[in-house]
């Protein structure tokens, strides 16, 4: 069955390294986007893409890179991380063109030190 | 920025209750409403979802219901069960870009 997968689920690091959470989907999806879930916000948009080599920042980008070198793949990179981005982190993937479901991930569960 | 609007922050109904949950959007060039259902450790799932020509859906014990001139949109759950308790998330987005902007959640808790 097709799926969506994010690793790692759990991860700590520290403040200052440079991490990487993956994304994965089987579905063929063109586009994929990363959030992140905190208490009294929701989900927030963080980037996003509509295909191979596009990418686009969405409402919280500051500190976050993504990039897409094939149609499965979403990695998010913090490439220096604060304590700020002590957070839940859902990938999702979807179709192209409106009103198409976003299948989302598990998760990742990040926590800075 | 606010796009969407959600309430109430959290929910506490009997078992055979109806859960009512509400959002208020300000961009009128939304036309995709959908809701989504998450559980403790997984990720949100959609649950119904809806457009603005159309002032009902109905899915089962779930109904959305849309007022596109008050620009707001709710969650109807009949007969709640112990077994929808999850948080509830609206959103809502506009045109092919299917980028989703989601309300702050719901927490709902059914009692038995």
């Amino acid at each position: 069955d097709a799926e969506i997968t994010q690793s790692p689920r759990h991860k700590i690091t520290e403040t200052g390294r440079q991490v990487t959470l993956a994304c994965h989907q089987t579905w063929n999806h063109n586009n994929m986007f990363w959030y992140r879930q905190d208490l009294g916000h929701g989900l927030r948009l963080i980037h996003y893409s509509y295909g191979v080599q596009d990418t686009n920042k969405g409402e919280v980008s500051d500190g976050y890179s993504v990039s897409r070198s094939n149609t499965e793949d979403l990695p998010l990179t913090l490439e220096s991380a604060a304590s700020s981005q002590t957070s839940v982190y859902f990938c999702a993937s979807s179709h192209a063109g409106l009103g198409n479901e976003q299948f989302f991930g598990p998760g990742t569960r990040l926590t800075v030190l | 920025q606010q796009q969407v609007k959600q309430s109430p922050q959290s929910l506490i109904v009997q078992k055979g209750g109806i859960s009512i949950i509400n959002c208020a959007y300000e961009n009128t060039a939304f036309d995709y409403f959908p809701w989504y259902q998450q559980f403790p450790g997984k990720g949100p799932a959609l649950l119904i979802a809806i457009r603005p020509d159309v002032s009902e859906k109905k899915e089962g014990r779930f109904t959305i219901s849309f007022n596109k001139s008050a620009k707001q949109f709710s969650l109807h759950i009949m007969d709640s069960q112990p077994g929808d308790s999850a948080t509830y998330f609206c959103a809502a987005s506009s045109g092919a870009t299917n980028k989703l902007i989601f309300g702050t959640g719901t927490l709902l808790a059914v009692q038995p």
